[in-house]
């Protein structure tokens, strides 16, 4: 099983400042075969489901502002959120997707100070 | 718009079984991978369960495998899982998601299990 590690638990930053929340998995999730990362970010807010924001390490998905980025490769990947705004408050998961089981990152809660 | 619509989550005894059904709608059902997912209170996600298009590769997380099973059905556009022998720590959330390959690029709102005498 990959073990996906987050860090930090929680960050607390400015309205319009950065957030950076890094993730680690245990194996490299690079499909050789593709040279694609199968690592995915999801957004979570109280009462919803998961929202897919950026897949392939740092492909962002449809609709999803350009604020948020990921990057990284092979084992260490990084979410970036850029000019925090309100809407971003929420709890966020790294997930790999390489293989079975598919595991996810504990999360890292972001609140505005 | 994409819609998956979870039904069949309830009160549960222990040693109890439930099968939870995912309705999906607006997408070529039979294109993509379905899997499970579900969330204690207060914590992440655990993925459960994985199904193929076709129904002919299945796979699981060791905590439920023997005591869950994934199906589908095309026709219907729907999927479903079987739960037996149900435990107290099996009381979550319970999603249905699509897959893009095995990405869970969308999620249905969820149907609550719990697990109680």
């Amino acid at each position: 099983e990959i073990v996906m590690t987050q860090f930090p638990d929680s960050l607390s930053v400015s309205l319009g400042e950065r957030a950076t929340i890094n993730c680690k998995s245990s194996q490299s999730v690079l499909d050789t075969s593709y040279m694609k990362n199968d690592l995915a970010w999801y957004q979570q807010k109280p009462g919803q489901p998961p929202k897919v924001l950026v897949y392939g390490a740092f492909t962002r998905e449809s609709g999803v502002p350009d604020r948020f980025s990921g990057s990284g490769s092979g084992t260490d990947f990084t979410l970036t959120i850029s000019n925090l705004q309100p809407e971003d408050v929420a709890i966020y998961y790294c997930q790999q997707y390489y293989n079975s089981p598919l595991t996810f990152g504990g999360g890292t809660r972001v609140e505005i100070k | 718009e994409v819609q998956l619509v979870e039904s069949g989550g309830g009160l549960v005894q222990p040693g109890g079984s439930l099968r939870l059904s995912c309705a999906a709608s607006a997408f070529t059902f039979s294109d993509h991978w379905m899997s499970w997912v579900r969330q204690a209170p207060g914590k992440g996600p655990e993925w459960l369960a994985i199904i193929k298009q076709d129904g002919s590769e299945r796979y699981y997380v060791d905590s439920v495998e023997g005591r869950f099973t994934i199906s589908r059905d095309n026709t219907r556009n729907s999927v479903s899982l079987q739960m037996n022998n149900l435990r107290a720590d099996d009381t979550a959330i319970y999603y249905c998601a699509r897959g893009s390959g095995w990405l869970l690029d969308r999620w249905g709102q969820g149907t609550q299990v719990t697990v109680s005498s």
